[in-house]
């Protein structure tokens, strides 16, 4: 069984400066993906990266950047010049596609709150 | 590309009753997935179909039951409702066949169990 781990329930930033979500999973499979997702007040569940494991290159989307560690089966997200429209509650997920389907299997998030 | 729709936004229903959700997928999506959000248990997988069949199924019981329409538009059940199931029910659109697959989101369906 899949599962994915976020150890800080909150964080706070101050605007333009750079923080650091925290993320770990456990898997027994070697061919899968990781995302990261925002889920602002509108609960609306927004992309904002994704990381295939057999890719050591860590992924980068504008402002979100990941470091991700297969060995030690971290995936944390590093947002840089934060902005008051990245607070929001954000999901750490892995992804599977095997023969009984798939399904994405999410952390407990963490609340991002962003100071002016 | 239009996104992934859900409807009706907001539920309210009494204990013992049926509800019925509705999901539309992103165009050229066959995969719809559902979850159910609650503040106790987190985001939670109920089931995925692809091409009109089951193919995977979370840790739910029977009440909550699903199905998948030859256009991909997929409608979700809850039986015989308890307060427990006040909840946001999301479901999420893919191909559903590619190894990069990527799930993508609608706004979700409020439910409230009273």
């Amino acid at each position: 069984a899949q599962t994915v781990t976020q150890s800080q329930p909150e964080m706070s930033v101050q605007e333009a400066e750079t923080v650091t979500l925290s993320c770990t999973y456990d898997t027994s499979e070697s061919d899968y993906y990781l995302f990261w997702y925002k889920q602002p007040p509108s609960r609306q569940m927004i992309l904002v990266i994704r990381q295939e494991a057999y890719k050591q290159q860590n992924a980068t989307e504008n402002r979100f950047s990941v470091n991700f560690q297969k060995a030690a089966k971290s995936f944390s997200l590093k947002i840089s010049d934060s902005q008051l429209g990245d607070a929001a509650m954000y999901f750490c997920a892995q992804f599977q596609l095997n023969n009984a389907g798939n399904m994405l299997t999410f952390g407990g998030g963490t609340r991002l709150m962003v100071k002016p | 590309k239009a996104g992934v729709t859900q409807t009706p936004r907001y539920l309210i229903k009494t204990r013992g009753q049926q509800v019925t959700l509705s999901c539309s997928p992103i165009s050229g999506h066959r995969s719809v997935s559902w979850y159910q959000q609650t503040p106790g248990q987190g985001l939670q997988f109920l089931f995925e179909y692809f091409s009109e069949t089951q193919r995977n199924k979370g840790n739910f019981p029977g009440r909550f039951s699903g199905r998948q329409f030859s256009n991909s538009r997929s409608e979700m059940n809850v039986s015989t409702l308890e307060l427990g199931d006040s909840a946001l029910y999301l479901c999420a659109s893919s191909h559903g066949t590619r190894r990069t697959d990527t799930q993508y989101f609608g706004p979700g369906t409020r439910l409230t169990v009273l």
